[in-house]
């Protein structure tokens, strides 16, 4: 399984964009990234999933270049509340080989007013 | 509530004594999982169950079994506790994984909190 590199912490003002990058040099071709967010004493919760080029669902955007060894997970305007860790993982989502995921350390995320 | 539950919340107990946390998911998911979340907050895997069988341990001492009764259910047995084994531990689900892609990712409980004193 692909190992992922994210920045430890990040600081950001309510109703900013924020963007934080994963990379992910080795990734393979079954590989599919995703991210989840996880809030204080709660389980880590599904933000978005994609594969290549742009996934865009209510939450937040995924843009992947075309060398796939990186990911950017975009959160458009932030709040207070959207304070949490990011997780970025890398795993064969179709034959999910092994059917686990590997969580590395996370991007503590601080909204601030 | 479609979701992953899972009992107690929080857990205080005295080192080598026995303790239980249970899992169930109602979203009709073949697989779960037990993850382990240490006081860094990194988060392990250490088991998979697919359909009640048995397909990921990840090196988890032998005091920790996991007992599948059917599909919706995980319950997490820990024998002769120790210090190290305070963390937080999550149950999760997730789609069988040979039906394809699922957009859905996997689905976390809200954790058990387990404190050994």
């Amino acid at each position: 399984l692909a190992k992922t590199t994210q920045p430890i912490s990040m600081d950001s003002y309510e109703g900013q964009e924020v963007n934080i990058t994963c990379s992910h040099n080795n990734i393979a071709t079954n590989d599919y990234i995703t991210w989840y967010q996880q809030f204080p004493s709660q389980g880590p919760r599904f933000i978005i999933q994609g594969y290549k080029t742009k996934v865009t669902n209510e939450v937040a955007s995924l843009f992947i270049p075309a060398d796939r060894k990186s990911s950017t997970l975009s959160l458009p305007r932030v709040s207070l509340s959207d304070t949490a860790v990011y997780y970025c993982l890398v795993g064969d989502m179709i034959y999910n080989q092994g059917g686990k995921l590997i969580f590395g350390q996370g991007t503590e995320l601080s909204v601030k007013p | 509530d479609t979701a992953v539950s899972q009992t107690p919340k929080y857990l205080v107990t005295q080192m080598g004594n026995d303790k239980s946390i249970k899992c169930e998911q109602n979203l009709g998911h073949d697989t779960m999982y037990w993850y382990k979340q240490d006081s860094k907050k990194f988060l392990k895997i250490m088991f998979s169950y697919n359909n009640k069988e048995l397909i990921i341990n990840e090196t988890v001492p032998n005091r920790f079994s996991p007992k599948s009764p059917d599909k919706a259910h995980l319950n997490l047995h820990i024998n002769s506790l120790e210090l190290g084994d305070s963390a937080v531990y999550f149950c999760a689900s997730s789609q069988d994984r040979d039906r394809g892609y699922s957009n859905y990712g996997y689905t976390f409980g809200s954790g058990t909190r387990l404190t050994v004193v």
